[in-house]
This record gives C-alpha cells, sequence and structure tokens, in this order.
C-alpha cells in the first residue's frame, strides 16, 4: 500500500512569487491534515479536511494560503504571494475515520520543503 | 490552550547504549493522547510509541519507552540498545481525545535531534 506522498520535495521561489503544493493521501483515508514546521520551531497544525470538507482551518496563517480538496482525494496547498516567512517544511498526513474508535493514526508524507528568496 | 516543550535540542548517545528525551505539556484536559514520531535524515516521520493519558501503565514498544509521570505533565522517552538507525529528529505530540467533530490535530514540541554515536 502507498504511503502519505508529496509533490514537490523541494520548492524555491521568490518573494512575491505563487507555489502550489501537492499531497496525495493513503487511499481511503478520509482525513487529511497539513502542517507546517518553520526552522528550529515546531510543527505547526494549519488545517484538517474530512473528504472535501474543512473541518478545521484554524491554524491557517492568514489568506495568503488557500487549500484545496478536490473530490475528497488529494489535496493543494496554495501559496500566494509566498514571503520570506513563508519558508519551510510543509508536511500532509492522512488518517481513517476512526468510526467508534477514538484513536486513528496519523501517517506523515515526507514533506515539501518551501524556500522562498 | 495545549502546549508541548522538548527541552532538549540535541542529543547523543553511544550504539548500545540508553538514553533518554525529555517531553512536558500543559493542558486542562483529562484525558488525552501523547506520541513520540520519529523523523530519519530525508524520510517521513512515523510514530513510535503512544500513551493514552487514562492508562496508568507506561507504553513500551520494543526498545522503546515511556515514562508518562500524568501529574508532573511529563513524557519522556527511553531508548535502550541504540542503534545507529535511531539517529533522527524527535517529535513529542499532544493530541485530545475524539468525541466526534472534534478536530484531531496533533501538538507538537520542537523536537530533539538525536545522533548515535558508533
Amino acid at each position: 500500500e502507498a504511503g502519505v506522498t508529496q509533490f514537490p520535495s523541494h520548492s524555491v521561489i521568490e518573494k512575491g512569487q505563487t507555489v502550489t503544493l501537492r499531497c496525495d493521501p493513503i487511499s481511503g483515508h478520509d482525513n487529511l491534515y497539513w502542517y507546517r514546521r518553520v526552522m528550529g520551531k515546531e510543527i505547526k497544525f494549519l488545517l484538517h479536511f474530512v473528504k472535501e470538507s474543512k473541518q478545521d482551518e484554524s491554524g491557517m496563517p492568514n489568506n495568503r494560503f488557500l487549500a484545496e480538496r478536490t473530490g475528497g482525494t488529494y489535496s493543494t496547498l496554495k501559496v500566494q504571494p509566498a514571503e520570506l516567512e513563508d519558508s519551510g517544511v510543509y508536511f500532509c498526513a492522512s488518517s481513517q475515520d476512526p468510526g467508534l474508535a477514538t484513536y486513528n493514526e496519523q501517517f506523515f508524507g515526507p514533506g515539501t520543503r518551501l524556500t522562498v528568496l | 490552550a495545549q502546549t508541548v516543550t522538548q527541552s532538549q535540542p540535541e542529543m547523543s548517545v553511544q550504539e548500545a547504549e540508553t538514553v533518554t528525551l525529555s517531553c512536558t505539556y500543559d493542558t486542562s484536559e483529562s484525558d488525552y493522547y501523547l506520541f513520540w514520531y520519529k523523523q530519519p535524515p530525508s524520510r517521513q516521520m512515523i510514530l513510535v510509541i503512544r500513551q493514552e493519558a487514562y492508562k496508568q501503565q507506561n507504553a513500551t514498544e520494543n526498545r522503546f519507552s515511556v515514562n508518562f509521570q500524568k501529574a508532573a505533565k511529563s513524557f519522556s522517552l527511553k531508548i535502550s540498545d541504540s542503534q545507529l538507525g535511531d539517529a533522527a529528529m524527535y517529535f513529542c505530540a499532544y493530541r485530545s481525545t475524539f468525541y466526534g467533530g472534534a478536530t484531531n490535530k496533533l501538538i507538537f514540541g520542537t523536537g530533539t535531534l538525536l545522533a548515535v554515536q558508533p
């Protein structure tokens, strides 16, 4: 079974440009999460999709960030226009619907390293 | 709001020795999960061990074990018989229990970079 995949693995752009990150969750996982780690700091939650709906987007830093999840499958995270402080590693994770269980493990992708110059 | 603190940015251990990574957290909730994740260089993060707050018994997974002190809000990870493959960034994380409709977001610490010396 394929794990969570992210594309690209690295992206270097200039301030003011647009970048789109993609995440493909594990097949059948309804829950999809985006996180970000800025250099040397903690990994911070950005948002959570359940299928195609945004369950929680409380971690999105500002309106330059737009996340979508088309048809409840893959997700994209667009940064427009990019600023220097957006540099970091963007992680995607997915998990199954827990149903009656209270625990469902989040499986992480390898991350996209974004550098804004 | 919940917070997770890892006070050791870097640690080093000799192969075959034991090392303990520290983690403290703050929460007003009585039930929650705590995790240790491992991220090897250039590879994806994987779950090492999980602890449910309502369980008094410390979780163990082979060479990995935790010391969970709920009253002290402390959750340390012990790696026994360290191996070269244990070298990685280790993140401590917290998650509220799921009560239908609530988010499952993880709250992470800043990580501890573990080096294993041959």
